[in-house]
């Protein structure tokens, strides 16, 4: 079954330092996503993407946040300078192409924990 | 704005037993899913069930039910004959159906579920 892939699976970081988030979604999918858990807290969207340019954004997507999907296959997220309260598990997530009231799933991925220290 | 709310910290059950988690959401939208994810202590997400507004039958996968009650906007999971492997947090998440796939979900804080043998 295919399947959302997240690399790498823990980060370490340094304050301040730039990271960057690399997710494979599912190769016929065209919506993807990135959500965010802070430790022990609920799941929280930052930003969803399509046709190569953000869609929607969350509040918490602010300027240090960037999304790319740089070739056909990787989309990523880019935290410019980190921040202790960045440390959270990122989760990548697809879908489908939904229209109108039409459902499609969102298959996330395993997650990056971000640790910045 | 979309709001969940998951009045249920934590819940222990015997294996076995049926169990009820709770889920209110409030919006303003017309047309919404909702929807249920399993999150082990693993981390990865795990979508389980899913229930449009507009739908005017209960969804039920496998073990997995929703009880929909729109007029009180509440869409409680229901685990028929629970097992040890379900001991996990369970997140209740919604979005706008309106704008296709660009919205993200919200989800709640969670519940985490303990099956004691």
């Amino acid at each position: 079954e295919p399947e959302v892939t997240q690399t790498p699976s823990h980060q370490v970081t340094q304050m301040g330092q730039e990271v960057i988030l690399r997710c494979v979604p599912i190769s016929n999918h065209l919506y993807f996503y990135w959500y965010r858990q802070i430790l022990g807290q609920k799941v929280e969207f930052l930003v969803s993407f399509y046709n190569n340019e953000i869609s929607e954004k969350s509040e918490i997507f602010d300027d240090q946040f960037s999304v790319e999907r740089p070739d056909g296959s990787n989309f990523t997220l880019k935290i410019r300078s980190t921040k202790l309260e960045d440390s959270a598990m990122y989760f990548c997530a697809s879908s489908e192409w939904g229209v109108g009231w039409e459902n499609y799933e969102q298959y996330f991925g395993p997650g990056t924990r971000l640790t910045v220290t | 704005a979309q709001k969940i709310t998951q009045t249920q910290p934590g819940m222990f059950v015997q294996e076995k037993e049926a169990v009820t988690l709770d889920c209110t959401y409030d919006t303003s939208d017309q047309s919404y899913g909702l929807f249920w994810y399993k999150q082990p202590s693993s981390g990865e997400m795990i979508f389980l069930i899913y229930q449009g507004s507009y739908d005017e039958q209960n969804a039920t996968e496998g073990r997995y039910s929703l009880n929909f009650q729109k007029a009180r906007k509440s869409a409680n999971l229901v685990i028929s004959a629970s097992q040890l492997g379900d001991s996990a947090m369970y997140f209740c998440a919604m979005r706008d159906l309106r704008g296709g796939g660009a919205d993200g979900l919200t989800f709640g804080k969670g519940t985490h579920l303990i099956i004691q043998p």
